[in-house]
């Protein structure tokens, strides 16, 4: 079946560092890829996403590039603040015959030092 | 205005209990769905929902019941809850089905059960 793995976390950067979180994914099809972000205490919010291979996702800062030779979404951003630290999910879209779902990866949470 | 909404935000009960989470979304999407989120933060689609129609249904024990009064609305009823029901449950809607688009989510409903 469909399935996303994300690098382990956590990871700990210091503020200005840059950013990069791994996402792979196994999918039959062509999924839309998605970066969802969960601060702590809330729910999780959409941070970007890509419905065709090549497409770039971005959004506050962060890119991400739907690599389909790769099977590839890696998460960056150039300089990190403290106000970034959070849980980031990789997700990819699981079409079945009756409805859609998300399929997430198992999360990476980051903490950006002052 | 809150786009999804949860009630309660947190939940502690006793084993064998019976507990229901309520869930809006004032969006007016068709689609709504239950998450679980585990204790490593993984999560995991149980149910979705289109126009009140049960459409995923991803082998989640028959004590777990969602009910669709109407499209804004989609409630979880949990039966003889177990301590592996702790957790937090997450109710999200998107505007269409297939899982391709953005899904909203809640703030989340921590259940504890002792």
């Amino acid at each position: 079946g469909n399935s996303v793995t994300q690098m382990e976390g956590p990871v700990t950067l210091s503020e200005e560092a840059f950013l990069t979180i791994n996402c792979t994914y196994t999918a039959t099809g062509y999924p839309s890829l998605f970066w969802y972000v969960q601060y702590p205490g809330e729910g999780l919010q959409l941070l970007l996403k890509a419905t065709k291979a090549d497409d770039k996702g971005s959004n506050k800062g962060f890119e991400a590039t739907y690599r389909k030779e790769t099977t590839s979404f890696h998460l960056e951003k150039g300089s990190v603040q403290v106000s970034d630290s959070a849980v980031y999910f990789c997700a990819l879209s699981d079409q079945g015959n009756q409805g859609g779902k998300l399929i997430f990866g198992q999360g990476t949470e980051l903490s950006v030092k002052p | 205005d809150t786009a999804v909404s949860q009630t309660p935000k947190y939940l502690v009960t006793q084993m064998g209990n019976d507990k229901s989470i309520k869930c809006e979304q004032n969006l007016g999407h068709d689609t709504m769905y239950w998450y679980k989120q585990d204790s490593k933060k993984f999560l995991k689609i149980m149910f979705s929902y289109n126009n009140k129609e049960l459409i995923i249904n991803e082998t989640v024990p028959n004590r777990f019941s969602p009910k669709s009064p109407d499209k804004a609305h989609l409630n979880l009823h949990i039966n003889s809850l177990e301590l592996g029901d702790s957790a937090v449950y997450f109710c999200a809607s998107s505007q269409e089905p297939s899982g391709s688009g953005e899904q909203y989510f809640g703030p989340g409903t921590r259940l504890t059960v002792t």
